[in-house]
């Protein structure tokens, strides 16, 4: 059974960056098809989608963060990360990580980590 | 941005009865492939999302089939034919036709 695992700090400064880790477990990060995802949830609201990377190295991301968003993936480590720089308060948000066969095919989850932004 | 919009935002529903949920689209939801780019996520107290439902209509393996999506073009359902207890939560209809991949606002669905 395939796992997902966020990891990274809870508490960022405004205009730092914010770095997240996603571990894979039960299956190798390098499966051909899949693609590995950043969504957030700002406490008590909705969803929004940042983007995604595929093992091939293609990415797609939320053009409403600009240029702040960077995601890689390291298949040696059997990880995908997340950086978004420039953060501030409304950055504060739980952090999913999510994968599947097809980047809206989010059949795969993780728990979620809060990460707060605040001086 | 393709804007989802979803109905109502709250549905209070007794255990056993059916409930409905309408999410909207900005723009048709139809790929240049035929395809139509629909999901329904399930989000329970506390824990992350849950994909249900994908293209429309089509149920991951494991959901159960009290769970149905329909729709085309711009509107879609989500239906739940008897509530459980266990369906508490909050629904979200995800749209992925287009980039950026965008949510509707929810709808909580609890028991009256």
């Amino acid at each position: 059974q395939v796992q997902l695992q966020e990891s990274g700090p809870g508490l960022v400064k405004p205009s730092e960056t914010l770095s997240l880790t996603c571990t894979v477990s039960g299956d190798s990060v390098s499966r051909s098809a899949y693609h590995w995802s950043w969504i957030r949830q700002p406490p008590g609201k909705g969803l929004e989608w940042i983007g995604y990377i595929h093992n091939s190295g293609s990415t797609n991301s939320n053009p409403s963060l600009k240029s702040r968003v960077t995601i890689s993936v390291d298949t040696s480590n059997h990880q995908f990360s997340l950086k978004l720089s420039s953060v501030t308060a409304a950055d504060t948000a739980i952090y999913y990580c999510a994968g599947g066969i097809w980047d809206w095919y989010l059949e795969l989850w993780g728990r979620g980590t809060l990460v707060t932004v605040s001086s | 941005d393709v804007v989802m919009t979803q109905t109502p935002l709250s549905s209070p529903v007794t255990l056993g009865q059916p409930a409905s949920i309408s999410c909207r689209s900005s723009q048709s939801l139809v790929h240049s492939d035929g395809y139509t780019y629909l999901s329904w996520l399930q989000q329970r107290p506390g824990q992350p999302p849950r994909l249900l439902i994908y293209q429309i209509s089509n149920r991951l393996s494991g959901v159960p089939d009290r769970f149905s999506g329909s729709g085309a073009g711009t509107d879609f359902t989500l239906k739940i034919s008897r509530v459980e207890a266990e369906d508490v939560g909050i629904y979200y209809c995800m749209q992925a036709t287009q980039f950026p991949r965008t949510f509707g606002q929810g709808t909580r669905v609890d028991i009256k």
